[in-house]
């Protein structure tokens, strides 16, 4: 299976702390995809990393990828309480078709 | 951004209704379309993926009688939850791809509840 398997499960910091979450997956991808999920809601996606890549930005976000150790995190710099979310990392092989893990629930108080 | 919508955003019915739940894809053409089902706090589990005008490929353990999925067109697919069962209660994402299918947008979701 390449189903990611993020940790931790949950996470709970303050506001303008920075949170770490890692994805650990199995098998070869093509590509591995962020995604972040409020509460009921659908998903939005975050970061596209290509497995030939190694570290992606976007704002406030950064992304690495070591396909040698099948592993990706996901750090977000000076978290806000809007950033409360659960966040998932969904990895592609060769079907194009994400495959997601169960998910960080990230807690930000104000 | 490309746009998926679902429609509708929440459902109540009875035990032993159908549900129809609709994506579509409102700016781009969507050769596949995938249907996903989430319980709380889980990860979401693939059901199907749908291309357009022809049958769905469903996933190992779900039922293609009980979730009958059409995609008539480039931009709309349908999920229908045949005789709905209280345990049918889940969130419902779908998703669309574009042509390049790499990268997929996802729609709000749907919740249903089951009586």
């Amino acid at each position: 299976s390449q189903q990611g398997e993020e940790d931790p499960q949950a996470l709970s910091i303050q506001e303008g702390e920075n949170a770490t979450m890692n994805c650990s997956y199995k098998t070869s991808i093509n590509n591995l995809q962020w995604y972040r999920q409020n509460s009921g809601r659908g998903l939005v996606h975050l970061i596209l990393i290509r497995s030939n890549e190694r570290e992606k930005h976007s704002g406030r976000l950064r992304v690495t990828l070591d396909t040698s150790k099948k592993s990706s995190s996901l750090l977000i710099t000076a978290s806000r309480a809007a950033d409360t979310a659960s966040y998932f990392c969904a990895t592609e092989g060769g079907s194009y078709i994400p495959t997601f893990g169960r998910g960080t629930s990230l807690i930000v108080h104000p | 951004g490309a746009v998926v919508s679902q429609h509708p955003s929440w459902v109540i019915c009875k035990s032993g209704t159908s549900v129809k739940i609709e994506c579509r894809s409102l700016d781009f053409q969507a050769t596949t379309m995938f249907w996903y089902r989430q319980f709380p706090k889980q990860s979401l589990m693939l059901m199907a993926t749908s291309n357009e005008g022809s049958k769905a490929t469903y996933e190992q353990g779900v039922e293609k009688d009980k979730f009958l999925i059409n995609h008539a067109s480039l931009t709309l697919s349908t999920l229908t939850v045949t005789s709905a069962h209280p345990e049918d209660s889940s969130f419902y994402i779908c998703s669309a791809a574009g042509l390049a299918g790499v990268e997929q947008y996802f729609g709000p979701g749907t919740r249903l509840t089951v009586t």
